[in-house]
């Protein structure tokens, strides 16, 4: 069964500093991997879209790369903004199934 | 306004009740998904259905019911058989050929 884990879980940063973001899979064999922004009490935002034959997708500030062979993503933030600060998390898919989730690493820009 | 719309947003419930969750989306999109959510946790998968009139359990399916009697209606049950309904609660629709999920704003449960 695949397993997601997401390390830190928790990350403060100042305003202006690039940041990297970790997520780990133990199944190689994804479908694709999807990054998420989650403000407090709301629902999830589709951040970036990494099919298993792309090894990353870029959206403005946002860089995700993948690595199968090693399971694992990272999701790169540039300038870090106050704005930035939410849960991201990270899912893979398996197949047209449904995702399985990490459990978030909860940013905090501090300006 | 397009997109995926859940109602209500807060709902209280007294315990053995059951309460049902609406999940409506007008973005033409067979698959749909419900999740739950809990405080510093990633989400599990409840049901999903990827056709009208047929849906399947997932990983925690105990205590929830479902029904896809139409494509653009997923509501789900929260029924007393669950034992720990305080939840954050998302219903998803999954788009394209890349599998890209996309997520309601949410329905925060809580049994009183």
């Amino acid at each position: 069964k695949q397993e997601v884990t997401q390390i830190p879980a928790a990350l403060s940063v100042p305003e202006g500093e690039n940041l990297v973001l970790n997520c780990s899979f133990t199944d190689s064999a994804i479908y694709n991997l999807q990054w998420f922004r989650q403000d407090p009490g709301k629902g999830l935002t589709s951040l970036l879209l990494i099919q298993s034959s792309q090894r990353e997708q870029t959206s403005g500030r946002l860089n995700a790369s993948l690595d199968k062979s090693s399971g694992r993503s990272t999701l790169y933030i540039a300038a870090s903004q106050p704005g930035d600060s939410a849960t991201y998390l990270c899912a893979t898919g398996t197949g047209r199934r449904a995702l399985t989730f990490g459990s978030g690493t909860r940013l905090q820009v501090q300006p | 306004d397009g997109g995926i719309t859940q109602s209500p947003k807060y709902l209280f419930r007294k315990e053995g009740q059951n309460v049902t969750l609406s999940c409506e989306q007008n973005l033409n999109h067979d698959a749909m998904y419900w999740y739950r959510q809990d405080p510093g946790q990633g989400l599990r998968l409840i049901y999903y259905s990827q056709i009208v009139n047929d849906f399947q359990k997932g990983d925690i399916a105990e205590g929830y019911s479902v029904s896809r009697e139409k494509k653009e209606s997923f509501p789900l049950t929260v029924t007393s058989a669950q034992k720990n309904p305080t939840a954050f609660y998302l219903c998803a629709i999954l788009w394209g050929y890349a599998g890209e999920l996309f997520f309601g704003e949410g329905s925060r449960l809580t049994v009183l």
